[in-house]
């Protein structure tokens, strides 16, 4: 089983719409917890860190479930824009050993 | 400073032949990181190194590759005898030492070096 886990996709979605992905990790000792965002042919970039007590940044929602070992993002009023690939990261305490998953693809059409 | 920095961008070489990789960090960043990333996956961890110390290293990372950082600033990955399964997207990526108890810590990428094993 892999360590972090997500549904690949693709998310075909409309402009406008909302979209969740899902991530689930397998590491009880994960502390931190992140999504990044890869363009085509692109080096991954930090998208926001994910909180605990759940977050926000403008229209991107990051949820964590510690007891679920459960992580999620939400996208709200998907612009043309947000298409690319969403990973979600696990990183154990301190940093050492930061894990990726496969990737969600998302594809936003006009 | 202009960002993490990976040479070359694209190798095309013949199987068997050696490779060599190169990082140049953010200069401030004392953690250093190799992924290796294959169409449709994500970055798979490689290896981690804190200043000039290897302190890990995936079971990826069999004996045909090697990385160091000698003085704690730029690093290599060197790929001996090259196989066609080799062939990925290495990324090289650096990080400040982690800020409060939590030890959360963002990675910054570079561009990436394309290998091609034919």
């Amino acid at each position: 089983r892999k360590e972090v886990e997500q549904d690949p996709g693709p998310f075909n979605v409309p402009e406008g719409a909302t979209v969740a992905f899902n991530c689930t990790y397998s590491n009880s000792a994960s502390q931190s917890f992140f999504w990044y965002r890869q363009d085509c042919r692109k080096e991954p970039k930090l998208l926001m860190s994910v909180y605990s007590s759940g977050n926000e940044d403008g229209r991107f929602t990051a949820q964590l479930n510690r007891a679920s070992q459960y992580i999620s993002l939400l996208i709200r009023d998907s612009k043309l824009s947000d298409s690319a690939t969403y990973l979600c990261v696990v990183s154990r305490t301190g940093g050492f050993k930061t894990i990726f998953g496969a990737g969600t693809r998302l594809f936003v059409k006009a | 400073d202009t960002g993490v920095s990976q040479n070359p961008r694209h190798k095309i070489t013949k199987r068997g032949q050696n490779v060599t990789f190169r990082c140049d960090p953010i200069s401030e960043h004392n953690r250093l990181y190799w992924y290796r990333q294959t169409l449709g996956q994500g970055p798979e961890f490689l290896t981690y190194f804190q200043n000039e110390a290897q302190l890990e290293k995936s079971r990826l990372l069999s004996d045909r590759f090697s990385a160091e950082r000698p003085k704690g600033s730029f690093s290599t990955l060197e790929i001996q005898r090259t196989e066609q399964g080799d062939s990925a997207m290495y990324l090289c990526a650096s990080s400040p030492e982690p800020q409060g108890f939590s030890g959360a810590n963002v990675l910054t990428f570079g561009a990436g070096s394309r290998l091609t094993v034919l």
